[in-house]
């Protein structure tokens, strides 16, 4: 049973860019939720979405968004980047919308220069 | 609103000692709780989690928590560690009927020593 795939593995790009990070959840998993990791902030949690909705939302500017399509792909974007967006993105598959256990995809390291 | 303290950032201990890693939760409602693990340049993995049942449980390599709902702790322990234990474990806790999210401490480097 493949993972929670997430491409790219590495990003580079320069302040003021957009980015969108891709997600493909575990077969049959319909929930996705996305996190950032920076040493200073640690694991912060950016949103969920279950059946293409969002069900919840951290506390992160509008910059940061995403969405869910029918298939529970999930993409997430990020415009006008700042250099403290530099981060691992992790994304995180569960089978359904309530308390399951969390499946990591291996994340997208992303660096604004 | 959640919360999870790690107390302990790093962990040094020598290779075949016990070990416990410390975690202390904060919530309103009554949640669940997790530990995962993160090798270098990896993403999380799940060692154990308390949905419910007995207070102790077992995860994968040897590890075990302790659920203490009166002092709202959820320590980690393993009896004897061995090199590739040396990651960063990481507290967490979910609200029930919270949806997924989850909400993490701040993490324990753990390091194995010959």
């Amino acid at each position: 049973k493949a993972g929670v795939t997430q491409t790219p593995r590495y990003l580079i790009k320069t302040r003021g860019q957009q980015v969108t990070l891709s997600c493909s959840p575990i077969s049959g998993h319909r929930s996705v939720s996305w996190y950032q990791q920076t040493p200073g902030q640690g694991l912060q949690f950016l949103f969920e979405y279950f059946s293409e909705t969002q069900r919840n939302k951290g506390n992160f500017p509008g910059r940061f968004s995403g969405r869910q399509f029918s298939n529970s792909r999930s993409e997430m974007n990020v415009s006008t980047l700042e250099l403290g967006d530099s981060a691992l993105y992790l994304c995180a598959s569960s089978l359904v919308s309530e308390n399951t256990e969390a499946f990591f995809g291996q994340g997208t390291r992303l660096t604004v220069v | 609103a959640q919360s999870v303290t790690q107390l302990d950032s790093q962990v040094p201990v020598f290779e075949e000692a016990p070990v416990e890693l410390r975690c202390n939760y904060s919530s309103s409602v009554s949640v669940y709780l997790f530990w995962y693990v993160q090798y270098p340049n990896q993403g999380l993995q799940l060692l154990l989690k308390y949905l419910s049942g007995s207070t102790l449980v077992k995860g994968i390599n040897g590890f075990e928590a302790e659920f203490n709902k009166s002092q709202t702790s959820f320590h980690l322990r393993k009896p004897s560690v061995h090199i590739s234990d040396t990651a960063e474990y990481f507290c967490a806790v979910i609200a029930m009927r919270g949806g997924n999210k989850l909400t993490f401490g701040t993490g324990t480097q753990l390091k194995v020593e010959l």
